[in-house]
């Protein structure tokens, strides 16, 4: 499969305790994004990368949210003392530089709970 | 801020029935406008997009039309099937690198 993937698909947590997302993109897309999508909702920026570089970042991420690319490849989403309202779909999209800013390949999700 | 309003569901259909989705958007601009679709278990995917006026974008027998004087990009089918049960966005893109989603559209056919 040469899609973007995405890992945990399903992470249960307490609220307080640090949680890590992964996404790999697509091998050839250097731009990648990260959105979050909550129940009966449209899915919401969080941030952007080109390459290793976070171009854009969402008021919604606040302090607690870190997002990284360290080689340009595979990002990371951190969330620190995680809250229960951070409970939700954390969507990993990614693109080739060929592609319309708004053509984004999204993985199917890392589903956060927070209890 | 640039928002999209999408028609409230769920929507309910017999398979064959014809569709449309209302879609509506603000923004200060000229953004491209997208459809995506979420089936059950899987990842959005892009369904189709208009980058301009009066462009329509179709796709698996789906079609919506860029209208800038009504803001909007109704999505529409002729002859929905099982398959096409999913959630549907409209969204929007303009300048920056955020596309704008609507809060989806639940869509069932049933046989």
């Amino acid at each position: 499969d040469t899609g973007v993937s995405q890992d945990p698909r399903h992470k249960i947590t307490k609220r307080g305790q640090n949680v890590t997302f992964r996404c790999d993109p697509i091998s050839e897309h250097n731009r990648l994004y990260w959105y979050r999508q909550t129940l009966g909702q449209g899915p919401e920026f969080l941030t952007y990368f080109q390459n290793e570089a976070q171009l854009e970042k969402s008021r919604l991420l606040s302090d607690r949210f870190s997002a990284e690319r360290p080689k340009g490849s595979f990002s990371t989403l951190e969330i620190q003392r995680t809250e229960q309202g951070d409970s939700a779909m954390y969507l990993c999209a990614s693109r080739a530089g060929t592609n319309l800013p708004g053509e984004l390949f999204f993985g199917e999700g890392s589903r956060l709970t927070v209890l | 801020g640039d928002s999209v309003t999408q028609m409230e569901g769920p929507v309910t259909l017999s398979e064959e029935a014809f569709l449309t989705i209302n879609c509506t958007y603000t923004a200060t601009g000229y953004p491209s406008l997208f459809w995506y679709v979420q089936y059950p278990g899987e990842g959005l995917q892009l369904l189709l997009k208009a980058t301009k006026a009066d462009d329509k974008g179709s796709n698996k027998g789906f079609e919506a039309t860029y209208r800038k004087e009504t803001t909007s990009f109704h999505l529409e089918k002729g002859s929905v099937q099982v398959s096409d049960s999913a959630v549907y966005f409209c969204a929007l893109i303009q300048g920056a690198q955020k596309l704008v989603f609507g809060q989806g559209t639940r869509l069932t056919i049933n046989p």
